[in-house]
């Protein structure tokens, strides 16, 4: 099956810095990803949808300027949180999608911010 | 209401039991329908992958889809601890930008 990589899979941080996760398509090339964040014992949340070579579409509700996406190549997309705070501690998850539309999903970074 | 009602469980069964997770949905225009397995702290791991109402069938697992009443179900047979996991249905709007809409989950907890 779809292999998708995250790293780091765990990162704590001070409040007010900003951290980058990648998302990575090991073995097939995804021209759509999606960033997800899910907190205890709840379903995922979508974030935003990333496509490759054009602006990332935000959920309502999810700040674009905190939450940067960047989809660089059809393998890889990241998310940077801006100014990370407390409140954004979460689990974050990536899915690449296939082309029969298929989203696998990488293993998740849990982001604690002190 | 929610597009896609699951019921949050928690299920506990013992070892050996067949499962029957379940999921129901409001939006006729659904077409794809999976089902995600999840541990704890882990991302959802994808099971099952369905289009078309009837039986889907890999190993101890079994997918139905019922597109007439909205209602898709999967099935554990012979039930292992492994199995202990979040149990996630999603679907796939087709004019929704391939994005997926899920259920709740449901925590399983298979004892041996």
């Amino acid at each position: 099956g779809a292999v998708v990589s995250q790293h780091p899979s765990w990162v704590i941080c001070k409040s007010g810095t900003s951290v980058k996760i990648e998302c990575r398509s090991l073995d097939f090339q995804a021209t759509t990803m999606f960033w997800y964040r899910q907190f205890p014992k709840q379903s995922l949340m979508l974030m935003a949808t990333s496509n490759e070579g054009s602006k990332a579409t935000y959920e309502q509700g999810v700040e674009k300027d905190k939450f940067l996406i960047n989809h660089a190549s059809l393998t890889l997309s990241t998310l940077t949180v801006t100014s990370a705070h407390p409140e954004d501690s979460s689990f974050y998850i990536c899915s690449a999608c296939t082309t029969t539309d298929t989203q696998y999903f990488g293993p998740g970074t849990r982001l604690t911010v002190l | 209401q929610k597009e896609v009602e699951q019921d949050p469980g928690p299920l506990s069964v013992p070892e050996g039991a067949i499962v029957s997770l379940n999921c129901t949905y409001s939006n006729s225009a659904f077409q794809y329908f999976m089902w995600y397995r999840q541990y704890s702290r882990k991302g959802p791991e994808l099971l099952m992958y369905t289009y078309s109402s009837g039986n889907k069938e890999d190993g101890r697992f079994t997918a139905q889809v019922d597109k007439s009443s909205k209602y898709i179900s999967l099935f554990i047979r012979d039930s292992q601890p492994s199995d202990s996991a979040t149990y996630l249905c999603a679907m796939i709007d087709p004019q929704g930008a391939q994005k997926l809409v899920f259920g709740q989950g449901t925590r399983l907890t298979i004892n041996p």
